[in-house]
């Protein structure tokens, strides 16, 4: 079945870029997607890609994609503290459905002065 | 942009007892909604998908008796955990499907309910 894997938690400093990694196992997949959770809160999608797309940015955000290892990245720069967050990845597409996201278990980003 | 509003944030029960959480799209109508069951520093499983006017479609492992789905509307459905007990306690989570059918329409997402089973 699908699976999709992330590290758990990362620490970075306030100013400098953060990376958060996943991994997944459809090679099916059509989308790829990064949200970001607050304590308490529910989901804010941030970014999504297609599978067909090398890279996509938006602002501080950056995302690559290698088809090939089935690796997705999410770069934020110059990370700040309102960026403290949980970050899912997640996919869909002709595997799951269309309709089914297939999420990570997040990784907690921690921002440090 | 789209706004997806849950009630209660927060419930706490007696084990035995029913609750009602309601998941509302604000400012679209959304045929398709999705409940999410969040275990703590675990991610988000399906639960269910919800349609506009028809039966809710369940996660393998998910009992229909159980959690009871409703989409009676464009802009509302309800999830309701029949007879609670401790191990229902999570955080729900619903997310509301602005078009029908396309591939790239967005899952929007709800603020989530803590739902405390004593």
């Amino acid at each position: 079945g699908e699976d999709v894997e992330q590290s758990l938690f990362l620490s970075v400093r306030e100013g400098d870029s953060s990376v958060i990694n996943c991994t997944y196992t459809d090679s099916s997949s059509t989308y790829l997607y990064w949200y970001k959770q607050e304590p308490g809160a529910g989901l804010q999608l941030l970014t999504y890609i297609f599978s067909n797309m090398d890279m996509k940015q938006d602002q501080r955000l950056t995302v690559l994609l290698n088809k090939k290892d089935k690796h997705l990245s999410l770069r934020i720069a110059d990370t700040q503290t309102g960026d403290s967050a949980i970050y899912f990845c997640a996919e869909t597409g002709p595997g799951g459905g269309y309709n089914k996201l297939i999420f990570g278990a997040g990784t907690r980003l921690a921002v440090h002065p | 942009g789209a706004v997806v509003s849950q009630h209660p944030s927060r419930v706490i029960c007696k084990s035995g007892t029913s609750v009602k959480i309601e998941c509302r799209s604000l400012d679209f109508q959304a045929t398709t909604m999705f409940w999410y069951r969040q275990f703590p520093k675990k991610s988000l499983m399906l639960m269910a998908t919800s349609n506009e006017g028809s039966k809710a479609t369940y996660e393998q492992g998910v009992e229909k008796d159980k959690f009871l789905i409703n989409h009676a509307s464009l802009t509302l459905s309800t999830l309701t955990v029949t007879s609670a007990h401790p191990e229902d306690s999570s955080f729900y989570i619903c997310s509301a499907r602005e078009a029908a059918g396309g591939i790239t329409d967005t899952q929007y997402f709800g603020p989530g309910t803590r739902l405390t089973v004593l």
